[in-house]
């Protein structure tokens, strides 16, 4: 089946810094990737909806300043969480769709 | 209100034993219903797919039925495995694929013991 892969697969971080994440599809090319985050023992949220060459549709809630959002090319998006507080450690997981819908395997951020 | 409701929250079986997830939707336009199975601290990996004129579908052990009419379906697995211990994740997605919004379920956490 088709491959999403994710970059970190954790990281540790400063409060107050930034970090960016990667989700690229390895073998198919994807002109919309999501980006969910998902806490301890619960489902899945969506945040965004990631665009190939436009902007990022985000979800209610889901400041846009904070969680900036590129798609610069049709295997890659990426997200920086900015200036990252204890509150934004969480699971963030990308997918992206091909005939379905594949998941990448998570990156876990942990902001001290 | 579109939600994806599934029970048991948790279930402790023991290995080789037989189990079944339940999940009731009130997702509305549907399109398709789906399984995944979510290993601790990895992204979710898709077990069935289901439309709304399928009533059933297997993958290996796995067994996936749907009733459009109650909206509801259940998951089965079959002679349990130690690997089975996960979170297995309903998913509902109310529009075609190609904007793929999908409705999560909380999931039912799996545990299997020797």
């Amino acid at each position: 089946g088709a491959v999403v892969s994710q970059h970190p697969s954790w990281v540790i971080c400063k409060s107050g810094t930034s970090v960016k994440i990667e989700c690229r599809s390895l073998d198919f090319q994807a002109t919309t990737m999501f980006w969910y985050r998902q806490f301890p023992k619960q489902s899945l949220m969506l945040m965004a909806t990631s665009n190939e060459g436009s902007k990022a549709t985000y979800e209610q809630g889901v400041e846009k300043d904070k969680f900036l959002i590129n798609h610069a090319s049709l295997t890659l998006s990426t997200l920086t969480v900015t200036s990252a507080h204890p509150e934004d450690s969480s699971f963030y997981i990308c997918s992206a769709i091909t005939e379905t819908q594949y998941f990448g395997p998570g990156t876990r951020l942990l902001v001290l | 209100k579109n939600q994806v409701e599934q029970s048991p929250q948790s279930l402790i079986i023991l290995e080789g034993k037989n189990c079944t997830l339940q999940c009731n939707y009130t997702v509305s336009p549907f399109s398709n219903l789906r399984w995944y199975k979510q290993d601790t601290g990895r992204g979710p990996v898709s077990l069935t797919i289901m439309t709304f004129s399928e009533n059933t579908k297997s993958n290996g052990r796995y067994t996936a039925t749907l009733d459009a009419d109650t909206k509801q379906s259940s998951l089965h697995i079959t002679a349990s495995q130690l690997s089975d211990s996960a979170s297995y994740i309903c998913v509902v997605s109310g529009s075609s694929y190609n904007t793929d919004k999908l409705i999560f379920g909380t999931g039912t956490r799996l545990q299997v013991f020797p």
